[in-house]
């Protein structure tokens, strides 16, 4: 019984370059969330998605980041042009339909240099 | 705006006395609330909810309580033990949207 997965757990980048992250969502589960937390702070939302929608992107930086969950595969949160702000721990949840509550992945730490 | 706040970012209990974490919010659409338990480089861990049609909820040792006149809610850890030290956070949203608004979380350390 897979929890969410979510890959790579670290991630370093060079400012300037891409990072991709990706998540898997419980078996069953069809909603995914994804949060980014910084040092010592909360978890802050960034976007909801079901299969090949975007639900919720009002946390979403509006440049630079962009989220999908496809139809076959894994949720990837893509993140261009990284600059070191872009440093913190990015963690996927997911859902039942329906269901309250959310179940979190390991979490990707991002590093940028 | 930060409307759900933790108030006291750290907590030091003894094994086996209660452990009570606070929790307020601000926005009163918020209909559900969660609470979540944190170790280093891990994901949160779920732990409780509660509806805001319900002003308690029991699992085991843990027991959350909500106030919804004073916009406040609870976690009571009884018996506290070691494994419980970890960061705890509390976690709120509407049933118009799904997404969770969170507290900046509290610090639990239990001393054996």
């Amino acid at each position: 019984n897979a929890g969410v997965m979510q890959n790579p757990r670290h991630l370093v980048r060079r400012r300037g370059q891409e990072a991709r992250l990706r998540c898997s969502p419980m078996k069953g589960h069809s909603h995914v969330y994804w949060y980014r937390q910084l040092p010592e702070e909360g978890l802050k939302f960034m976007v909801y998605l079901q299969k090949e929608n975007i639900i919720d992107e009002s946390g979403m930086p509006k440049e630079r980041f962009s989220a999908e969950f496809p139809k076959e595969g894994p949720s990837i949160l893509r993140i261009q042009q990284v600059v070191r702000g872009d440093s913190a721990a990015y963690f996927c949840a997911s859902s039942p339909w329906g269901g309250h509550e959310q179940y979190f992945g390991p979490g990707t730490r991002l590093t940028v240099t | 705006d930060q409307q759900v706040k933790q108030n006291s970012p750290s907590l030091s209990v003894q094994e086996g006395r209660i452990s009570i974490l606070n929790c307020d919010y601000t926005n009163s659409m918020f209909d559900y609330f969660l609470w979540y338990k944190k170790y280093p480089a891990e994901g949160p861990t779920f732990l409780i909810s509660i509806s805001s049609i319900k002003d308690k909820n029991e699992d085991g040792r843990f027991t959350v309580f909500l106030n919804k006149s004073a916009k406040h809610l609870s976690l009571h850890i009884v018996p506290s033990q070691p494994g419980d030290s970890a960061v705890y956070f509390c976690a709120a949203f509407n049933g118009s949207g799904q997404k969770l608004v969170f507290g900046q979380g509290t610090r639990l350390t239990i001393n054996p």
